[in-house]
């Protein structure tokens, strides 16, 4: 079976701090790695994916993740936030058999207060 | 390019009466995905297709839902009779298949009341 787990739910943070929002899976197989952000009313958003090579992968907008395959891990990080990055994230993972399929975290929402 | 596009952005419906929804996925993606968004359940895959061919349709909650793909740039989402737990916002994705993310569309928000 395969599951993508984020222990939190809501994380509340204030402007200019560092956050990081936690993303573990479990999957039989190698699996490819991906974050998404949903701002409010409007569809989702790839912000950063792992598929192979340096285990640390960064977004056009500050963020980072990186992948350890030890801990079965994908946490996102930012180590300043701004209001704007107050949004639903979602951790992904991508099977690498035949199943095609894209498996979706519960999300965390991010929530920066000035 | 102008993205996958969805239609309605809003649908409210009383129980009982047909749904479609609707998708347009981006030109020369060859799969296409419908997924469902509630509070309590998250995002939730209904069904999957490739080359216009439905490969995996385990997601669908019931036989009340029903997706077609009559061509590479067209997919509907029918629900027929909707009820009130059908409430939810229901998005369309497409991708090729040496792109592994997704490109979602704005979803559109069902109501049934």
């Amino acid at each position: 079976a395969q599951s993508v787990t984020q222990l939190d739910s809501q994380v509340p943070v204030f402007e200019e701090a560092p956050v990081e929002l936690r993303c573990n899976y479990s999957s039989s197989v190698s699996v490819y790695l991906f974050w998404y952000v949903q701002y409010p009313n409007q569809g989702l958003q790839l912000l950063l994916k792992y598929l192979s090579g340096s285990t640390l992968v960064e977004s056009i907008n500050g963020f980072e993740a990186e992948f350890n395959k030890s801990q079965t891990s994908f946490h996102l990080r930012k180590p300043s936030v701004h209001i704007s990055d107050t949004a639903e994230y979602f951790c992904a993972v991508f099977r690498m058999d035949s199943s095609y399929k894209l498996i979706f975290g519960s999300g965390t929402r991010l929530l920066v207060r000035p | 390019d102008a993205g996958v596009i969805q239609s309605p952005r809003h649908e409210v419906t009383e129980m009982g009466q047909e749904v479609t929804l609707r998708c347009k996925p981006i030109s020369g993606h060859n799969s296409l995905f419908w997924y469902r968004q509630t509070m309590m359940r998250g995002l939730e895959l209904l069904i999957y297709f490739n080359n216009n061919v439905p490969i995996d349709d385990s997601g669908m909650p019931e036989d009340r839902f029903s997706a077609k793909m009559p061509n590479a740039s067209f997919s509907t989402l029918k629900i027929q009779p909707s009820e009130p737990r059908d409430s939810a916002v229901y998005f369309c994705a497409s991708s090729t298949d040496s792109d592994y993310g997704y490109t979602f569309g704005s979803g559109t928000r069902l109501t049934v009341v």
